[in-house]
């Protein structure tokens, strides 16, 4: 079974237009920790936002903002307005005790 | 700012040969990783280290591969004989350890692109 499911593969949006990233994870532990990855064409993993089990708080950097909903477990990822630069693959993923399980990751498209 | 680097970033290899894959983790952490990622798919974990042995390994991590720290700041991984499904992206990870544990983000180096022939 999978840990993350990202059940979007590819996704495309013109720019300017607000983006989804779904993430839904599983996990038995009450104490975890989620995280969004950025892999943009040159291939290094961006780490964009870490975010625990205990806080469903969500959270607003710029243009990027994240719905953590433990009801659901789902975590995610909404750009707004989105640009060309955002074009990438991300990943998220779901940290218990030492080890990290990634999702397939979406990768987004920004048709300028 | 402290980054993990990755050395070399591209390695072309012929099958059956050994390969070592080099990184230097950020300076004050404890933890280390090795992910691998074959073109197109997702990121894989394959061992993690710390206090100089192996801590997790997933079945990937066979008797082929193995993970060294050899001095202070190298975390090396060899593959001993390459096969062609070895192919991939090669990623090194870092983070502190402490209370926090698995909840400390883990920074990632840039990857070492390996293409095994």
């Amino acid at each position: 079974a999978q840990k993350v499911t990202q059940a979007q593969t590819e996704i495309s949006v013109v720019e300017k237009e607000d983006v989804t990233l779904d993430c839904v994870y599983e996990t038995r532990d009450t104490t975890y920790y989620l995280f969004w990855y950025k892999q943009p064409p040159s291939g290094e993993l961006v780490f964009l936002i870490r975010r625990n089990s205990f806080d469903e708080q969500n959270e607003i950097s710029g243009r990027y903002s994240w719905n953590f909903q433990k009801s659901t477990s789902s975590f995610n990822f909404t750009i707004t307005a989105s640009q060309v630069v955002d074009s990438a693959v991300y990943f998220c993923a779901l940290s218990e005790v030492n080890q990290f399980y990634f999702g397939t990751g979406t990768s987004l498209t920004v048709i300028p | 700012e402290p980054e993990v680097t990755q050395t070399p970033s591209h390695q072309v290899t012929q099958m059956g040969q050994e390969v070592i894959l080099r990184c230097v983790p950020i300076s004050n952490h404890l933890y280390f990783y090795w992910y691998r990622q074959i073109l197109g798919q997702k990121v894989e974990f394959l061992v993690s280290f710390y206090n100089n042995e192996i801590s997790e390994k997933s079945e990937i991590f066979d008797d082929q591969f193995s993970v060294e720290r050899p001095d202070g700041s190298n975390f090396t991984l060899k593959i001993r004989s390459t096969k062609l499904e070895d192919s991939a992206m090669y990623f090194c990870a870092s983070r502190t350890g402490g209370l926090a544990g698995a909840g400390e983000t883990q920074y990632f180096g840039p990857g070492t692109r390996l293409l095994v022939l």
